[in-house]
């Protein structure tokens, strides 16, 4: 069975702790991995799209990373303002369009 | 930058009441999508449409209805509501040739009482 997990489900920083979020991943054919931020009561809004083993992508304080059984979103030097759930997702190659969420991270920065 | 709209923020409703949840694109899209979210559930696939009046089941159908009469439009119906449905619901949309990031909208907070 097809399964994407999360780890932790829950992570508490100190401003500037940098750490790093896991996603992993038991699929039969991987097409995509995509991360995504949410913030409580609003819709999960698109981060960054990795296509194969050892893609990287950056933006401000994160890098997202893909090796063939998970990816991992580094944070480095977080704000409070990162404070949000993260949430990834993978498109599988039986799959044209649907995408498997994994139950997120809820990380939290404190000043 | 694509814009993903839907039609309420919170939503009120009476158990046993027809609700409409609708969406918007602007993106000449073709692929549109209705999750709900649950503490503890993830997101779960609703219903999810490739093209204009093409409709495919998600994960969790069961109660639920769409429409998909124009390409930037897909609506969500509650036949019926019940309290299990009360849920954030939220709708996204994807193009194609390679190009698979789902857009979310807002979110509608759905109640049913």
């Amino acid at each position: 069975e097809d399964q994407v997990t999360q780890s932790p489900e829950a992570l508490r920083l100190q401003e500037g702790e940098s750490s790093s979020l896991n996603c992993s991943y038991t699929v039969s054919g991987l097409r995509g991995l995509f991360w995504y931020r949410q913030d409580p009561g609003k819709g999960p809004e698109f981060l960054f799209t990795l296509y194969s083993a050892g893609e990287e992508k950056e933006k401000e304080r994160l890098k997202a990373t893909l090796t063939k059984k998970e990816s991992f979103l580094h944070i480095t030097a977080p704000k409070p303002e990162d404070s949000a759930t993260y949430l990834c997702a993978v498109l599988l190659s039986g799959s044209a369009r649907q995408l498997t969420f994994g139950s997120g991270t809820q990380l939290t920065v404190l000043p | 930058d694509v814009k993903v709209t839907q039609s309420s923020r919170y939503l009120v409703k009476r158990t046993g009441e027809k609700v409409f949840l609708e969406c918007v694109q602007d993106m000449d899209h073709e692929n549109m999508f209705w999750y709900r979210q649950d503490p503890g559930l993830g997101l779960r696939l609703i219903y999810f449409s490739y093209d204009v009046k093409m409709k495919e089941k998600g994960d969790i159908p069961e109660g639920y209805s769409v429409s998909r009469e124009k390409k930037e439009r897909f609506s969500l119906i509650l036949e019926s509501a019940s309290t299990n449905q009360t849920s954030m619901y939220l709708c996204a949309s994807s193009g194609s040739g390679g190009y698979n990031e789902q857009f979310f909208g807002p979110g509608t907070r759905l109640t049913v009482l």
